[in-house]
């Protein structure tokens, strides 16, 4: 079945440090892949997605790129701030698109001021 | 993007007592929802997927005569914890979807069983 990987945490970082959380998926026909964000005591709000490879999903100063070869959607930041920290997850879905929904196991990134 | 609201956002009850959990899409018909339940500092868990006028689909697992899910229109889909107990306390979250487009999450309901 499909499945996502990525890397745990807790992921620390100063304020405007380089930001990057890796994330693989494994996947059966070509998903569609989504960053997810989740602040403390608040439900999931979609932060980027790409549908299909090669695609770039950004929003916010984040960045995220389908590759396909690599089966990977890689989450980066080029500068944090404070309000960044939150639980980072990565998903898949489908095919069909927006159905059967994967999400990996998310990241705690805290960044200090 | 679309809204989807969750009520309450926080219900604490006692043991035994039933609690109803309410997802609405405000501004679409979603044609499926989906129930999802969040441990403390874990990912998601997919509960059940359900569409209008039908059946829920329980994942593997799930209890589906503790968990009642009722989706009885194209905004509305209620997930009842019966006879809740400690150990169902979680955050729970709902997403809806209209035919294959992407899923819009709620903000969550956070119960706690005393």
């Amino acid at each position: 079945g499909n499945s996502v990987t990525q890397m745990e945490g807790p992921v620390t970082l100063s304020e405007e440090a380089f930001l990057t959380i890796n994330c693989t998926y494994t996947a059966t026909g070509y998903p569609s892949l989504f960053w997810y964000v989740q602040y403390p005591g608040e439900g999931l709000q979609l932060l980027l997605k790409a549908t299909k490879a090669d695609d770039k999903g950004s929003n916010k100063g984040f960045e995220a790129t389908y590759r396909k070869e690599t089966t990977s959607f890689h989450l980066e930041k080029g500068s944090v701030q404070v309000s960044d920290s939150a639980v980072y997850f990565c998903a898949l879905s489908g095919p069909p698109y927006g159905q059967n929904f994967v999400f990996g196991p998310g990241t705690r990134l805290s960044v200090l001021p | 993007g679309a809204v989807v609201s969750q009520h309450p956002s926080r219900v604490i009850c006692k043991s035994g007592t039933s609690v109803k959990i309410e997802c609405r899409s405000l501004d679409f018909q979603a044609t499926t929802m989906f129930w999802y339940r969040q441990f403390p500092k874990k990912s998601l868990m997919l509960m059940a997927t359900s569409n209008e006028g039908s059946k829920a689909t329980y994942e593997q697992g799930v209890e589906k005569d503790k968990f009642l899910i009722n989706h009885a229109s194209l905004t509305l889909s209620t997930l009842t914890v019966t006879s809740a107990h400690p150990e169902d306390s979680s955050f729970y979250i709902c997403s809806a979807a209209s035919g294959y487009n992407e899923q819009f999450f709620g903000p969550g309901t956070r119960l706690t069983v005393l």
